[in-house]
């Protein structure tokens, strides 16, 4: 069945450092979300991408899909301590409608 | 308006213990879902419905029931409690098609 791997797992960085997390799917996907969940939250919806090659910015967060549409990331640019949490991507079949989440980017700053 | 509700927001069961997480959405979305979530594992499929009467299976269904009577509600049964079902579980809501997903508060289950 379709997989969406994430990595890296966790991730520390000093304030003002850049931090990216990868999303890489086992089948071509109709879209890719991405999610944040802040410690002990529910995650939050953040942005979707549905073009093949796609970039979209928010502030400092740069989100890619990849041409084939198997891939994506995410961009931090200068983390500040808001930034703590578990990002997610979330890629959707369009065969099933299934939405299926990747195992997540942890993201720790440290001030 | 609401969003998605899911009750209780705790709960502990003993071993072959069987309960009902409760799930209610007022957005009139087609698309409800059921993930449990644990450390490294990510959030995991564990039943869908595309509509009132649909159910399908995700990626770990086993050891969960669901049903989708109407619309708003999507409630998700163990039948029998066992510890490897002790998780955090979440309820989403969204319309059919690519749009985005509404999570619930999450119920944090506990088996012993």
């Amino acid at each position: 069945g379709q997989q969406v791997m994430q990595i890296p797992q966790y991730q520390h960085v000093q304030e003002g450092e850049d931090f990216t997390t990868y999303c890489n799917s086992s089948t071509t996907l109709s879209n890719i979300q991405w999610y944040k969940q802040r410690p002990g939250g529910h995650p939050v919806f953040l942005i979707q991408l549905v073009k093949s090659g796609e970039v979209k910015k928010q502030k400092r967060l740069t989100f890619q899909f990849g041409e084939a549409k198997k891939n994506s990331s995410l961009h931090i640019t200068a983390t500040q301590t808001t930034d703590v949490g578990t990002y997610f991507c979330a890629g959707l079949s369009s065969n099933t409608g299934k939405l299926i989440f990747g195992q997540g980017t942890t993201l720790q700053v440290k001030p | 308006n609401a969003g998605v509700t899911q009750t209780p927001k705790f709960q502990v069961l003993k071993t072959g213990q069987s309960m009902t997480l409760q799930c209610a959405q007022d957005m009139n979305h087609e698309y409800m879902s059921w993930y449990r979530q644990d450390p490294g594992m990510g959030l995991r499929l564990i039943h869908y419905s595309v509509g009132a009467g649909i159910t399908d299976q995700g990626e770990v269904p086993n050891g969960y029931n669901v049903s989708r009577s109407t619309t708003e509600d999507f409630p998700l049964r163990l039948l029998s409690a066992a510890p490897s079902q002790t998780s955090v579980y979440f309820c989403a809501s969204r319309y059919q098609g690519g749009t985005e997903a509404f999570f619930g508060q999450g119920t944090r289950l506990t088996v012993v």
